[in-house]
């Protein structure tokens, strides 16, 4: 029972910001928002967290409404090594609980 | 290694056989994470351990399934009497935070094929 909701499949243009939506509508105050990624055949891979405030990174930036009951991960030129599915997760404490994630492709 | 490293990579079983599966955090990681990634699905959580201790266990399917993590560092996820549904990628993911924050480094996985 992942506490977020995500469509299931993305496209994006090679080159352009691919812009990936969660909803996470009963996230508690102490709860941080975290972005995974998965390439085919791997594990998970790290892209981003934030609790309240937008943060940046080198991968990507994660926008989080005032409400904090949806937030935005940006990858702001997509390339086609981006293709993978994303997980946006709400941690609870202890554990990190993935849902179905998003999977997005980058197109030439 | 500089990552987490599981073993074995691939593992056939034949239904009913007993299998055990390694996991080798970064070390002075402090948690430790295994999930079962059955084909096309997100990974699902089985137990966590914060550096000895198993915290939460309450994703593990069956008490066929078992974990241990003797002294804070290597884990062993045991599967006895494997059946068909076992079949899926095991995922270790190792953090230095206890807690909420810190993100989760994740192995390569174990697939397990249960014949």
């Amino acid at each position: 029972d992942a506490k977020t909701t995500q469509p299931p499949s993305m496209d994006c243009a090679e080159g352009r910001a691919a812009n990936l939506p969660c909803n996470h509508s009963t996230i508690s105050g102490n709860e941080y928002v975290y972005w995974y990624r998965q390439i085919h055949s791997q594990g998970p891979q790290y892209i981003i967290h934030g609790l309240k405030n937008n943060e940046t990174n080198e991968m990507a930036s994660l926008i989080i409404t005032e409400d904090r009951k949806s937030s935005t991960l940006i990858l702001p030129h997509a390339t086609l090594r981006d293709t993978a599915v994303y997980y946006c997760i709400v941690r609870v404490e202890g554990d990190m609980r993935f849902g179905a994630g998003t999977r997005l492709t980058v197109k030439p | 290694g500089a990552g987490v490293s599981q073993s074995p990579r691939y593992k056939v079983a034949k239904r009913g056989q007993d299998v055990a599966l390694r996991c080798d955090p970064i070390s002075g990681h402090v948690s430790l994470f295994w999930y079962q990634q059955a084909l096309g699905q997100g990974p699902e959580f089985l137990t966590y351990f914060q550096n000895e201790a198993q915290l939460d266990k309450s994703g593990l399917p069956s008490d066929r399934f078992f974990a241990e993590r003797p002294e804070g560092s290597v884990s062993t996820l045991k599967i006895q009497r494997t059946q068909q549904e076992d079949s899926a990628v095991y995922l270790c993911a190792s953090s230095f935070f206890a807690g909420d924050t810190g993100e989760l480094f994740f192995g390569e996985g174990s697939r397990l094929t249960v014949l």
